[in-house]
Order: C-alpha cells, then sequence, then structure tokens
C-alpha cells in the first residue's frame, strides 16, 4: 500500500523566516496530495492541497509544490508567525480509492 | 460554520470492555471515516462508510471493531472488547464527495480512549 515519510519532525524557526516540510510517497497511483494543520487539542483542519496534474500552488504566505517523477511534495511557509506553530500533516490520496495515507507529522514553533 | 462533532472527548475504560465512540458528521456530507492517532505515531486510516455500508477498510479493523450510522445524523465507532493498545486518539471525518478530487475531508476534534 501506500506509504508517506515526512521530515522533519520538528522544526523550530524564528518569527518571519521560512518553515519547509518534505515529504515523499511511494505509490505512484496517488494523485492528490494535501496537507493539515493540527492544533492543540483540535482535529487536523485542511490548510492546502495540491492535484498531480499540477507542479505548484500558492495561497498567501503558502505553498506547496510537487514532484511527480520524485514521488516528492512539499510546503513551504513563508514569512512565519507564531500562530503558525502547530503539528502539520501532509497526506496522499490514490485516484481510485478514498482514504488519506497521512505522513508522520511535523511539529512547528515559531519563536518569537 | 459547520463541524464535526465527537463524544466523549475522552474515555478511560478496562481491558475487555465495550467502548462507543459517537460522531455527528456534517449533514449534508455522504461520506464518513474513522482514523486513529497513537500517542506520538502517525494518523491510520481504520475504516471510510458511504451508502450505510463499509466501503473500505484497514487491516487494523478487525472483527473487534464497527461502525454504524443508526438514525441517520450519528455514525458510531464500536470496539467490542478493548485492548491497551486500543489506546489513542480517535477521529471522525465526512465530506460531501467520494471522487479524488479536492474535495475537503472534514474532522472532528477526536475522542482520546485510554484502556487500562
Amino acid at each position: 500500500g501506500e506509504n508517506v515519510e515526512q521530515h522533519p519532525s520538528t522544526l523550530s524557526v524564528q518569527e518571519g523566516d521560512s518553515a519547509v516540510i518534505k515529504c515523499t510517497y511511494s505509490d505512484s497511483a496517488s494523485n492528490y496530495f494535501p496537507w493539515y494543520k493540527q492544533e492543540l487539542g483540535k482535529g487536523p483542519q485542511l490548510i492546502i492541497d495540491i492535484r498531480s496534474n499540477v507542479g505548484e500552488k500558492k495561497d498567501q504566505r503558502i505553498a506547496v509544490t510537487l514532484n511527480k517523477t520524485a514521488k516528492h511534495f512539499s510546503l513551504h511557509i513563508t514569512e512565519t508567525q507564531p500562530e503558525d506553530s502547530a503539528v502539520y500533516f501532509c497526506a496522499a490520496v490514490k485516484a481510485a480509492g478514498n482514504k488519506l495515507t497521512f505522513g508522520g507529522g511535523t511539529r512547528v514553533l515559531v519563536k518569537p | 460554520e459547520p463541524e464535526v462533532t465527537q463524544t466523549p472527548s475522552h474515555q478511560v475504560t478496562q481491558m475487555g470492555q465495550e467502548v462507543i465512540l459517537r460522531c455527528v458528521p456534517i449533514s449534508n456530507h455522504l461520506y464518513f471515516y474513522w482514523y486513529r492517532q497513537i500517542l506520538g505515531q502517525k494518523v491510520e486510516f481504520l475504516v471510510s462508510f458511504y451508502n450505510n455500508e463499509i466501503s473500505e477498510k484497514s487491516e487494523i479493523f478487525d472483527d473487534q471493531f464497527s461502525v454504524e450510522r443508526p438514525d441517520g445524523s450519528n455514525f458510531t465507532l464500536k470496539i467490542r472488547s478493548t485492548k491497551l493498545e486500543d489506546s489513542a486518539m480517535y477521529f471522525c471525518a465526512s465530506k460531501t464527495s467520494g471522487t479524488s478530487g479536492r474535495t475537503e475531508l472534514f474532522f472532528g476534534e477526536g475522542s482520546r480512549l485510554t484502556v487500562l
């Protein structure tokens, strides 16, 4: 089945700096890649996603890139703010399926 | 804003006891899911449910687990005889469409199960 690896597991950045989280997936049949943010005591919440027919997508301070050949995708957060501190999960979904396969999560801490 | 609600937020139970975790998905959603997250580990898929039947399940979802949509609004996960290794955060999720296109999966805040 699909396997998603995520790095780093923790990331500490200074407020205003950029944060980058990388994920790799194993199944070339995966074609949809959402990113979730989980704040303490809450469920994961979708922040951005990308489909396999697109190489990059931006939404204000966050962007996601996808390299289908290498089977990896990344989340970029620019001008980080303290409220960006959370656990971020990448995920992959196969074309014919419904379930999300999650990466292991990255705990991001933005230091003021 | 519509949300997925889960109860209880935390349940402590003795090994061997039955547990029912409840979820109220968003009202116009058609696809329902349970995921779990053991402390410090990945969020793992358990089961998906559509049109009153299981559409997919993982190998974790063995005979001790069952799901039900008893009344058109609730979606429950039952663990028949809990084991220590069932201790985890259980997340319910729902979405409107089953296609793999951009259809957002909405998660509840989770039910923490502790098995002693």
